[in-house]
């Protein structure tokens, strides 16, 4: 069956440094990889996606690249502020299907 | 930006009972979907719905559970007789079609089974 691992689990960074919270998938029909922030008792909220067809995307402080061949994607927050801190979760799909979670990362940023 | 609005906010019932959670999905929207997350864990998918029936279900949605449009705007989840494993956040989400990539999730509804 389809597969989502995130890595790490927790992460934790000084203000202003950089996270990468990497997701790796089984499905090799995948062709949409999202990321979603979810804060304490609110609902995940996307923040940055990708498709197949493209191998990075930024928007301001956060990217996310894609390895296709590998069947990996990763997303990287530059200067992290206290803000970031949320878990961070992976969901790829593939075309018309459900998003696959992955089991989260929890990443605390101290001030 | 329109939204995916969910009733009610939290609900506690006893275990056994029947429960009905509603969702308002965007307005323009055909698609739609139940997922829930039990306290501390991954979001995990429900069903998908078109065209007035499922088109994909997950082991999770079992017997006990039921989806339905019963007017223009809403879009419902029953589940039967709750247990106390049902204890979870639910979560509604809407696209305009299955191949839009991405999709917004309601704000949710925490159940609790007592």
């Amino acid at each position: 069956g389809e597969n989502v691992e995130q890595h790490p689990s927790t992460l934790s960074v000084q203000e202003g440094d950089s996270a990468v919270i990497k997701c790796t998938y089984s499905d090799s029909a995948s062709n949409y990889f999202p990321w979603y922030k979810q804060e304490l008792g609110k609902r995940p909220q996307l923040i940055i996606d990708i498709r197949s067809n493209v191998g990075e995307k930024k928007d301001q402080r956060i990217a996310v690249t894609l390895n296709k061949t590998a069947k990996h994607f990763s997303l990287h927050i530059t200067e992290t502020q206290p803000e970031d801190s949320a878990v961070y979760f992976c969901a790829p799909r593939r075309a018309g299907g459900k998003l696959i979670f992955g089991q989260g990362t929890e990443l605390s940023v101290k001030p | 930006e329109p939204e995916v609005t969910q009733t009610p906010s939290h609900q506690v019932t006893q275990m056994g009972q029947e429960v009905i959670l509603r969702c308002v999905p965007i307005s323009n929207h055909l698609y739609f979907y139940w997922y829930r997350q039990i306290l501390g864990q991954k979001v995990e998918f429900l069903v998908s719905f078109y065209n007035n029936e499922i088109s994909e279900k997950s082991e999770i949605f079992d017997d006990q559970f039921s989806v339905e449009r019963p007017d223009g705007s809403n879009f419902t989840l029953k589940i039967r007789s709750t247990k106390l494993e049902d204890s979870a956040m639910y979560f509604c989400a809407s696209s305009e079609a299955p191949g839009q990539y991405g999709y917004t999730f309601g704000s949710g509804t925490r159940l609790t089974v007592v």
